[in-house]
């Protein structure tokens, strides 16, 4: 069945740092991937998606890229602030069924 | 729009008693989405629904848990009876199903299950 593996946590980093989480994943097909974010004591909220190979997703300064041939869309942003804290999930659809990754806790330090 | 709205955020109640989690998905979604998260197991779909149908319940834990989908507004998700092994947070989701793919889901806020 269609699953994802991300990058245990919690990862630790100082504001202006560089942040790299891996996502690979095993699907039948062509799936769409996703990061959803989830701040302390919120829902998940939708961060990027990509639909086909090649694609990159960007949204809020992180991107990704999905590649078919590592199967991976792994996570990274250029320089991350405090605000960006939070818990960060690769998923996976299929059809209609989302395939969440187990989470990678990301706390910046000022 | 308000987003997806679920009540209430926050419930305690003691083993045995009857939970009923509520959730109203946004306007003009067609599909509706229950998921438990816990530290042990992550997050898990229990159900989904499609134009108020149950299509895939597969995740649905036990016969202590059950799902309804009365109308396009309106979704609960009823544990009878609880117990402790039921704490978790408990979200819906909606999206909808319809060109082009994919069919993003948006969360609501959660709610909180505490089973003494």
């Amino acid at each position: 069945g269609d699953s994802v593996t991300q990058m245990e946590g919690p990862v630790t980093l100082s504001e202006e740092a560089f942040l790299t989480i891996n996502c690979t994943y095993t699907a039948t097909g062509y799936p769409s991937l996703f990061w959803y974010v989830q701040y302390p004591g919120e829902g998940l909220q939708l961060l990027l998606k990509a639909t086909k190979a090649d694609d990159k997703g960007s949204n809020k300064g992180f991107e990704a890229t999905y590649r078919k041939e590592t199967t991976s869309f792994h996570l990274e942003k250029g320089s991350v602030q405090v605000s960006d804290s939070a818990v960060y999930f690769c998923a996976l659809m299929g059809d209609y069924k989302l395939s969440f990754g187990a989470g990678t806790t990301v706390t910046v330090r000022a | 729009d308000a987003g997806v709205i679920q009540s209430p955020r926050h419930e305690v109640t003691e083993m045995g008693q009857e939970v009923t989690l509520r959730c109203k998905p946004i306007s003009g979604h067609n599909s509706l989405f229950w998921y438990r998260q816990t530290m042990m197991r992550g997050l898990e779909l229990l159900i989904y629904f499609n134009n108020n149908v149950p299509i895939d319940d597969s995740g649905m834990p036990e016969d202590r848990f059950s799902a309804k989908m009365p109308n396009a507004s309106f979704s609960t998700l009823k544990i009878q009876p609880s117990e402790p092994r039921d704490s978790a947070v408990y979200f819906c989701a909606s999206s909808f199903q319809g060109p082009p793919q994919p069919y993003e889901q948006y969360f609501g806020p959660g709610t909180r299950l505490t089973v003494t």
